[in-house]
Formats: structure tokens, C-alpha cells, sequence
């Protein structure tokens, strides 16, 4: 089974500053990897994904991720972050390997103080 | 829209008692999941179903069971709520194209 690795649990971050939360994947088999957010007593919504073909991938409310086949990462990042973008953000992998499964990571708490 | 409801928000049982969750999706996906989300643990997969009747175990099915006897719809069943699967459900449904959309999740506090 695949598992996924979200090294930072809370990320703290200034309004207009960048951030980088870190994701890492067990296979190095063919993968699908993504993103979602969740905001307070919501659902989970997609930020991005990669299937295939280019590495750096664009989302949705300024975010992308790069996916890193040697090192099995898939880092999401923001340039300038927004009070609005405090959320609770996950890492999935998914991938003609595991079926119809999806596996998560264990989220990553972020936090944008003003 | 893409969407999906699950019944209720917000539920409070008793140990014992047998628990229903539904959830509900409108654009015909074939793929449905159920998953339960603890802090400090993400999302673990409880079952889910690749078509009408058919279920398949996720990570960790004990003390649950399910039903999808129309596409549409995958019910999530707790036979005898305990205290520790007080939690947060959420369901999912699946494209073709392997994006899980989700429900607004079903915050479930059993006493």
C-alpha cells in the first residue's frame, strides 16, 4: 500500500509571505498525486492534481505543486499567502496501482497571521 | 455543479445504537467511498463501492458496514455505535478522470 508523508503538521505564516508545505510519497511507481483543502466544517475541495505530462502543476487560488519522481515529492506552494488561505491542506495519492483507492496524508494545519 | 450531501451535519447517538449515514451524488459516478477523519490522523478509508451492490474494505471496516443499492446513493451503517468511533465521516464520489469530490462531512459524537 501506498502511504503519504506530510512532514509539518502546523505551518505558521505572516499575510504576503510564501509558504511551502511539504508532501511525500512511498512508490515510486507510476503515481497521481494531489491536493485538497478544507476549510472549517467543510468538505474536502481539489486544489490540484498531476496525472501526467508537465511537473509543475497550477491550482486553483494561486497555489501549484511540483511533482519530483526521484525524490517522491509533490511540494505545494503559494507565493504570497492571504488571510483566506488559513485551512487545513491534504496530500492524496492515488495511481492505476492502488485500485479505485485514494490515501491520505495527515494534513497540514495552516495558519496566515496578519 | 458537481455535488454531493451527505444527510446530516451534525448527529448525536448513544452507545448501542444502530447509525445510518447517507450520502447522495448527483452526476453518476460509479465510485463511492466513505472515510473517517480523526486530528493527527487524516483520512482513513472505511469501504468503498465500485458499482451498484458491490463494496469493497477499506483500511479499517471493522464495527461498520454499507449499502449501495442504487448508484446514486452509498449508506454508511454503524451496527453498534461505540465511543470510539465518534469522528468526522466524510463521502466522496469518484470521476473517470480521478477526482474525488466530496460531501460536507457528517460530524458524529456518540455517548
Amino acid at each position: 500500500a501506498q502511504s503519504v508523508t506530510q512532514l509539518d503538521s502546523q505551518v505558521p505564516v505572516f499575510e504576503e509571505a510564501p509558504v511551502e508545505l511539504r508532501c511525500n510519497y512511498s512508490s515510486s511507481v507510476s503515481v497521481y498525486l494531489f491536493w485538497y483543502v478544507q476549510y472549517p466544517n467543510q468538505g474536502l475541495q481539489l486544489l490540484l492534481k498531476y496525472l501526467s505530462g508537465s511537473t509543475l502543476v497550477k491550482g486553483i487560488n494561486g497555489f501549484e505543486a511540483e511533482f519530483n519522481k526521484s525524490q517522491t515529492s509533490f511540494h505545494l506552494r503559494k507565493p504570497s499567502v492571504h488571510i483566506s488561505d488559513t485551512a487545513e491542506y491534504f496530500c492524496a495519492v492515488s495511481g492505476p496501482n492502488t485500485g479505485n483507492q485514494f490515501y491520505f496524508g495527515t494534513g497540514t494545519s495552516l495558519t496566515v497571521i496578519p | 455543479d458537481v455535488k454531493v450531501t451527505q444527510s446530516s451535519r451534525y448527529l448525536v447517538k448513544r452507545t448501542g445504537e444502530k447509525v445510518f449515514l447517507e450520502c447522495v451524488q448527483d452526476m453518476d459516478h460509479e465510485n463511492m467511498f466513505w472515510y473517517r477523519q480523526d486530528p493527527g490522523l487524516g483520512l482513513r478509508l472505511i469501504y468503498f463501492s465500485y458499482d451498484v451492490k458491490m463494496k469493497e474494505k477499506g483500511d479499517i471496516p471493522e464495527g461498520y458496514s454499507v449499502s449501495r443499492e442504487k448508484k446514486e446513493r452509498f449508506s454508511l451503517i454503524l451496527e453498534s455505535a461505540s465511543t470510539n468511533q465518534t469522528s468526522m465521516y466524510l463521502c466522496a464520489s469518484k470521476t473517470s478522470g480521478n477526482e474525488q469530490f466530496f460531501g460536507p462531512g457528517t460530524r458524529l459524537t456518540v455517548l
